[in-house]
């Protein structure tokens, strides 16, 4: 159980194009989903929570303009980078929690690999 | 200063050998202690969770929490080719849900 998918796993763009990433829970109902991004070598950075039906709370530094977040669903959530740059360029990784077994487990999805030429 | 501390490696180890594997952090409200493995290119998969100070063993892992000195470790024993991975350390506090990585160390079991 605790399946989390994200669509598409590797991605490639213009510069100056939208790209929209998909994360869905396959076996549970989210309550909350996370963003994160990760450079090479480097650790996992939160970008943003968010909350069934609710707007996503960004972290510092991140631009909610330029990563949109929408939990429409307790099994779907999207993350769209709009007017991707190169520096745009990074592996996205979701995670989500039921809220039913402890606010600290996370369970993650594969990743989204996001290069912007 | 980083929250979380993690040397990255890589740290090269026979197959069978025990691993230690370590984190420090400066936050003291920090409460939830966990362990990720990472495959390359793959998202990150829990190993095992602590609440505050103490051991916890699974099979062959077992991680330590030492609260007083904000240490945290991991060890595997009798380590396989199939650990080599990245191992993130995480954390959080008792009232939030963000959870806080450290940098991740690499690790590589020969055969």
């Amino acid at each position: 159980g605790a399946v989390v998918s994200q669509h598409p796993s590797w991605v490639i763009c213009k510069s100056g194009t939208s790209v929209k990433i998909e994360c869905r829970s396959l076996d549970f109902q989210a309550t909350t989903m996370f963003w994160y991004r990760q450079f090479p070598k480097q650790s996992l950075m939160l970008m943003a929570t968010s909350n069934e039906g609710s707007k996503a709370t960004y972290e510092q530094g991140v631009e909610k303009d330029k990563f949109l977040i929408n939990h429409a669903s307790l099994t779907l959530s999207t993350l769209t980078v709009t007017s991707a740059h190169p520096e745009d360029s990074s592996f996205y990784i979701c995670s989500a929690s039921d809220g039913t077994s402890g606010f600290y487990t996370q369970y993650f999805g594969p990743g989204t690999r996001l290069t912007v030429l | 200063q980083k929250e979380v501390e993690q040397d990255p490696g890589p740290l090269s180890v026979p197959e069978g050998a025990i691993v230690s594997l370590n984190c420090t952090y400066s936050n003291s409200a920090f409460q939830y202690f966990m362990w990720y493995r990472q495959y390359s290119r793959k998202g990150p998969e829990l190993l095992m969770y602590t609440y505050s100070s103490g051991n916890k063993e699974d099979g062959r892992f077992t991680a330590q929490v030492d609260k007083s000195s904000k240490y945290i470790s991991l060890f595997i024993r009798d380590s396989q080719p199939s650990d080599s991975a990245t191992y993130l350390c995480a954390m959080v506090s008792g009232y939030g849900n963000k959870l806080v990585f450290g940098a991740g160390t690499i690790l590589r079991v020969k055969s």
